[in-house]
This record gives structure tokens, sequence and C-alpha cells, in this order.
């Protein structure tokens, strides 16, 4: 059984680009999360969608930031224009249920913005 | 506030049992979780212990949790050094949406030397 995918595992960009990363959550998983990982703020939630709707996204750091779920199996956490500061780790997680906090981890997008 | 506390860095022998405390904030977490994160890789549930329980026993790892003092501890038996990782506890905060949302602590460090 395939645990959560992400893509790309390690992007470096120049400032002002726009990213895009990818997950597909594990099937019939119903719920899914964006994290960000650094070493200063440690583990921070950014958005949350529950069958698909941003359930929420109070998290998301700025307008620049922006999650799409378009359907059970694909999400994109997009960064529009990027910055130095968005250098980071980004984990896309999911979840069978709502209601519990067992999560299934991605391996990361490693993103570092020059 | 969320604030979920660990020290930082725990350096052992191998063989020898490994202690990580946590302190958290919210005592009407319902559940409270321990994941560990390998290098370069996603976070993975050790395991948890539901509020209304002092103590829980998998394998080599022991749960205490003391929630008049809101603290939390794993305790690893004869570590080995496979056991080298990052060690995250989380409690689990009931939003209005019916959510868990996990609040991560900072992590601590495990180094076990041979």
């Amino acid at each position: 059984d395939a645990g959560v995918i992400q893509s790309p595992r390690h992007e470096v960009t120049e400032m002002g680009q726009e990213v895009t990363l990818r997950c597909k959550p594990i099937s019939g998983h119903n719920s899914l999360f964006w994290y960000r990982q650094t070493m200063m703020r440690g583990l921070e939630l950014l958005i949350y969608f529950n069958n698909n709707v941003p359930i929420d996204d109070s998290g998301m750091p700025e307008d620049r930031f922006s999650a799409k779920m378009p359907n059970a199996s694909f999400s994109t956490l997009k960064i529009q224009p990027s910055e130095p500061r968005d250098s980071a780790v980004y984990f896309c997680a999911s979840s069978p249920r709502q209601t519990t906090g067992e999560l299934f981890f991605g391996e990361g997008s490693r993103l570092t913005v020059l | 506030g969320e604030d979920v506390e660990q020290s930082l860095f725990l350096s052992v022998r191998e063989g020898d049992s490994s202690v990580i405390n946590c302190t958290y904030t919210d005592s009407s977490s319902t559940y409270l979780y321990w994941y560990k994160q390998e290098p370069g890789a996603g976070l993975q549930l050790l395991t948890y212990i539901f509020s209304n329980m002092d103590m829980k026993q998998d394998q080599r790892l022991t749960v205490l949790l003391n929630k008049k003092d809101k603290h939390l501890s794993l305790r690893i038996a004869d570590t080995q050094t496979g056991d080298s990782a990052i060690y995250f506890c989380a409690e689990s905060m009931r939003m209005n949406t019916g959510f868990q949302k996990l609040v991560f602590g900072t992590g601590t460090r495990l180094l076990v030397s041979p």
C-alpha cells in the first residue's frame, strides 16, 4: 500500500517565481493536511481539507499561499510569488478520519528560495 | 495558548533507557501522541495515550501521563542506534468543526551512540 506521495522532493527556485507542491494522499483517507517545518518555527499547520473541502486555512501565512484539492486523490500548495523566507520543508499528511490525530505523513518537499 | 514544550536534545549510549519529556497546555486534550522523524523523512506515529490513562506500554515504549502537571514522557527501553531520530509530542485540540487539530512540540533530537 503506497503511502502519501509528495513531489517534488527538492525544489530550488529564485525569489519571485511560482512554486507548486503536489500531494497524493493515501487512498480512502478523507482528511488532508499541509504542514511547514522550519528550524525557527517547528511544525506549523497551514491548511486542512476534509472530503476535498478546505476546513481550516488559518495557518496559511499570507495571500501568496494557496491550496486546492480538486479531487480525493490530489492536492496542491502554491506559492506565488515565492520569497526566501518561504524556504522550508513542506509536508502533506492524510488521515482516515477527521476526529483522529493519527496522521500519515509524506516524505516532504524541501523548498529553497534564493 | 498553544505551546507544547520539549527539551531539544538527548544523548544516550546503546542499551540504556531514554526518557523524553514533554509539557502541554490544553487540559481538555483527548489524546496525546508521540511521533518519530528520521532524517529526510516525514513524521511517523509511534504511539498515543488516551487522556484518562496514566500509562501505556507498547513493547520497548512506555508512555507516562501526568494530567495534573500536564506532563507526558516517552521511555524507550534498550535504546538502539536505529532509535536515533527526532521525537515529537503532540496534543490534540478539538475545534468547533469537530476537527482534531494537532499541536506539535519543538521536537527532541535523540542521539544514540554505540
